[in-house]
């Protein structure tokens, strides 16, 4: 099993410039999320799908778009970056209360 | 709104030293998760609490949960090198799909 797995790994962007980050779960569990994790201020969630097929606003959605494509695969979406959105990205799938995260993307905007 | 709060948010200590970190917070949880991030990767599970009262052992570190289930300590023993790392403790939001998380304590065991 390869557990989360987050791609791409790193990425630049300008600003104004749209990306997607992608992620897949093997698991099989029905939540998954999306955190952006910023230097003394933890793990803040962004978006969370509780199954396939719903969506939900965590703390922090403001600039950001998701997509649940299936029960595998949640993709976090930028349509107009901003430096404010430099950023490391985790990914998590959740049978109940515990979370298995991805390895992260390191996102700059310049 | 749930908060989480860690303390201390940074600690240097030699190898061998004991420590405790702390998870406080107003709010009654179900469950606090405790786990460990490294550089460059994503936090990875330690241990699960349920139960007010609960002390678990995994090793060197022992996780107990408050009596009133609001908080939490890890405790490690004879800490070594590889405890360095991110610790942050979560708990379930009243919701029940979200999890609440600390801002960690910063852990640097030195050789």
């Amino acid at each position: 099993n390869a557990g989360v797995t987050q791609t791409p790994k790193f990425q630049v962007l300008k600003t104004g410039q749209s990306m997607t980050l992608q992620c897949a779960q093997d698991m099989n569990h029905n939540s998954m999320y999306w955190y952006r994790q910023d230097p003394g201020m933890g793990l803040r969630l962004i978006y969370y799908s509780a199954s396939e097929g719903t969506t939900d606003k965590g703390e922090v959605p403001n600039g950001y778009n998701v997509s649940r494509l299936n029960k595998r695969e949640f993709s976090l979406r930028l349509e107009s970056a901003a430096p404010s959105q430099t950023s490391v990205y985790f990914c998590a799938s959740s049978p109940l209360n515990e979370q298995f995260f991805g390895p992260g993307t390191r996102l700059t905007v310049l | 709104t749930q908060l989480l709060e860690q303390s201390p948010q940074f600690l240097s200590i030699q190898e061998g030293e004991n420590l405790t970190v702390y998870c406080n917070s107003s709010s009654v949880f179900s469950s606090l998760q405790w786990y460990r991030q490294e550089p460059g990767e994503g936090p990875v599970l330690l241990v699960t609490v349920v139960t007010g009262g609960e002390v678990k052992k995994l090793k060197r570190l022992t996780f107990q949960f408050g009596d009133a289930r609001k908080d939490s300590s890890l405790h490690i023993t004879a800490a070594q090198p590889g405890d360095t790392g991110l610790y942050l403790c979560a708990g379930d939001d009243t919701g029940g799909f979200k999890t609440i998380f600390g801002a960690g304590t910063r852990l640097f065991v030195k050789a």
